[in-house]
């Protein structure tokens, strides 16, 4: 059974922390993804990564940083935490390759609730 | 750039159909997915869709027009564990890729309420 893995369902931090949120995969997927999903604005890519070490933009990429040292392994790092980041982030992964998935669909981790006071 | 629109929200009765409405704008086209996000679960794959057509999988099918930037997404004898918000994420041809495949833009999902 195919799996995504996230580090914490629910983690509170304080204003100003470094907060890390570790994601796995283990279907050797080449693509790895982060999103944020908020009420009434669905889900919404802050960045994702197509290979090792390598790492892309998507919408909302502010007060974000990611980090890609193994292929299983996508970490996403808020580097001064602020109250509105308070949300649900998601992990997914695919494969950019036919064959190895049909569709290429992402699969998500279950996510992390994170709550900054 | 994207534009997808759904409904916020629709109910529905138990044992009925519902049919689940998308439609987006693209500079491209290159795929259309269905999730399903049960309240504080991940996001699960339901279907896709490239061609025009219908696409019947069980309960659910999903059709698409891409001439009229339509999708949707019909779920048939509704069960209470249907409740749930159902995703329309867009795959566009647009500069924004990952390895060999684009990456999908999502819409802000429906949230389906089946009630006795």
């Amino acid at each position: 059974d195919v799996k995504v893995t996230q580090s914490s369902r629910y983690l509170v931090k304080r204003t100003g922390e470094k907060v890390f949120l570790e994601c796995v995969q283990d279907m050797d997927h080449e693509n790895m993804f982060w999103y944020r999903q908020d009420p009434g604005l669905g889900l919404r890519l802050i960045y994702f990564s197509y290979d090792v070490k390598m790492k892309e933009k998507g919408d909302i990429p502010e007060g974000y940083s990611v980090s890609r040292e193994k292929k299983e392994r996508f970490s996403l790092i808020l580097e001064s935490a602020s109250t509105n980041q308070t949300s649900m982030y998601l992990c997914a992964s695919s494969s950019p390759y036919l064959g190895t998935s049909e569709y290429n669909e992402q699969f998500f981790g279950p996510g992390t609730r994170l709550t900054v006071l | 750039g994207q534009n997808i629109d759904q409904p916020t929200e629709m109910t529905a009765t138990e044992g009925a159909i519902v049919q689940i409405n998308c439609t987006y704008q693209t500079s491209g086209f290159n795929g259309l997915f269905w999730y399903q996000q049960h309240a504080g679960e991940a996001p699960t794959f339901l279907s896709y869709n490239v061609l025009d057509g219908l696409e019947e999988k069980g309960r659910f099918s999903s059709f698409l027009s891409r001439s009229k930037g339509y999708s949707y997404l019909l779920l048939k004898e509704l069960q209470m564990k249907d409740s749930a918000s159902y995703l329309c994420a867009v795959r566009d041809e647009g500069p924004r890729r990952s390895g060999g495949s684009y990456i999908p833009t999502f819409g802000r999902g429906t949230s389906l309420i089946v009630h006795p």
